[in-house]
């Protein structure tokens, strides 16, 4: 059975702060994904990590791919309150698309 | 406008009755899927779709029946609704190495 496992699944951090959000899942994918969600509100893409190594960066969001240990990063820079949201991210086996229980951040002025 | 629409944004239904929520895109874009979103469980993947034709479950596809003889169209039907499918439903397409496509979800409550 796929496990996709956020963790934490809960942050509370200050303004400033540098952070990062774990995602391990449990067998061979070729993408995995990261999507952000605002409350009340539908997903939003914030990337797609196609290889082994895969590092993209967008503002204060990097992420990253290591397919051997099943294992993708989403590290936050210097936290602004606007990233206050919930994070997911998925994976893709098999045609399936499998998400994460989702982390939700909560950035302190 | 392109883009996936999903219909009703909301709904209400009893215990019991017949309900299907629509999902259709303008893009042609070949995976289609639906997912339930719950508090402490994320998205969960009830059925998919990889073209006009083919489905298959997903995680959770019990009490839930899906068609797609059309490729922008992929309804989910709830055969007999139960309180615990009380959810926000969202469709989604996929093409290719892009990113999914959500649509802006449907609430659904059953009574």
């Amino acid at each position: 059975e796929l496990k996709v496992e956020q963790n934490p699944l809960f942050l509370s951090m200050q303004e400033g702060k540098n952070y990062t959000i774990y995602c391990n899942y449990s067998t061979t994918s070729d993408r995995l994904y990261w999507y952000r969600q605002d409350p009340g509100k539908s997903l939003e893409s914030l990337f797609v990590l196609l290889s082994n190594g895969a590092v993209k960066q967008e503002g204060r969001l990097m992420a990253s791919l290591d397919t051997k240990a099943r294992l993708s990063t989403l590290h936050i820079t210097a936290a602004v309150h606007d990233l206050s949201a919930t994070y997911f991210c998925a994976v893709d086996p098999y045609d399936k698309i499998i998400f994460g229980k989702g982390t939700r951040l909560h950035i302190l002025p | 406008d392109a883009g996936i629409t999903q219909s009703p944004r909301y709904k209400i239904t009893e215990t019991g009755r017949q309900v299907t929520l629509m999902c259709h895109q303008t893009w042609s874009h070949s995976y289609m899927f639906w997912y339930r979103q719950d508090l402490g469980h994320g998205l969960r993947l009830i059925y998919y779709s990889a073209a006009a034709d083919i489905t298959d479950k997903g995680e959770v596809p019990d009490g839930y029946v899906v068609s797609r003889s059309k490729t922008e169209n992929f309804p989910l039907t709830l055969e007999s609704a139960t309180r615990s499918q009380t959810s926000v439903y969202f469709c989604a397409t996929e093409q290719g190495d892009s990113p999914l496509h959500f649509g802006n979800g449907t609430r659904l409550t059953v009574t």
